[in-house]
């Protein structure tokens, strides 16, 4: 089945600095989204992506889909307290219902 | 209105028990789905239904069993449930079932003894 992988697992950063996290599907993907859940809560989306090659920006937050359609990126430029979570990247193969969630990477921030 | 609502917040249950879980969505969504969520893992896919009809059901044990009564509302029924099957169980729901993202409940957490 697809499988879709996440790095790195953990991630601890000082206030101010960047962070990347990357996703890669073991097939083709349809689109992917990436979703957001803090400690103690639920997933809440973030954003998706449809096109090879597409890149979004929100604020300081930049996504991009890679051209084969197999991985995906989120970079957050100068961390906050507020980024702390873990990030899902969820990919869906073709027309397929299901939505396959990423292994997450989980974000500290020093202060 | 975004909000999935989900009852009951913690539940504890033994594992001759029969329990439900609830989930509602007033946004008409048509997509609603069941997950699964381990402590430090990802959210498992269990169910999803479309148009209030069963589409994916991702192998999941007999004892758990789903029910879409209508198109805002979503049941889990639980019976003679294992201790490993304590987890936190999400509630998500999708404006359609293929390319719309998912609005997530803040979930039931589920100990079984």
């Amino acid at each position: 089945g697809q499988q879709v992988m996440q790095i790195p697992q953990y991630q601890h950063v000082q206030e101010g600095e960047d962070f990347t996290t990357y996703c890669n599907s073991s097939t083709t993907l349809s689109n992917i989204q990436w979703y957001k859940q803090r400690p103690g809560g639920h997933p809440v989306f973030l954003i998706q992506l449809v096109k090879s090659g597409e890149v979004k920006k929100q604020k300081r937050l930049t996504f991009q889909f890679g051209e084969a359609k197999k991985n995906s990126s989120l970079h957050i430029t100068a961390t906050q307290t507020t980024d702390v979570g873990t990030y899902f990247c969820a990919g869906r193969s073709g027309g397929y219902q299901k939505v396959t969630f990423g292994t997450g990477t989980k974000l500290q921030v020093i202060p | 209105d975004t909000e999935v609502t989900q009852t009951p917040k913690h539940l504890v249950m033994g594992m001759t028990n029969k329990k439900s879980l609830k989930c509602e969505q007033h946004m008409g969504h048509r997509a609603m789905y069941w997950y699964k969520q381990k402590a430090k893992k990802p959210p498992e896919l269990m169910f999803v239904y479309s148009y209030e009809k069963l589409s994916i059901n991702e192998s999941v044990p007999s004892r758990f069993s789903p029910e879409c009564p209508n198109s805002s509302l979503l049941n889990l029924h639980l019976h003679a449930l294992q201790p490993e099957d304590s987890a936190l169980y999400l509630c998500a729901s999708s404006q359609g079932d293929r390319t719309y993202e998912q609005y997530f409940g803040p979930g039931t957490r589920l100990t079984v003894t």
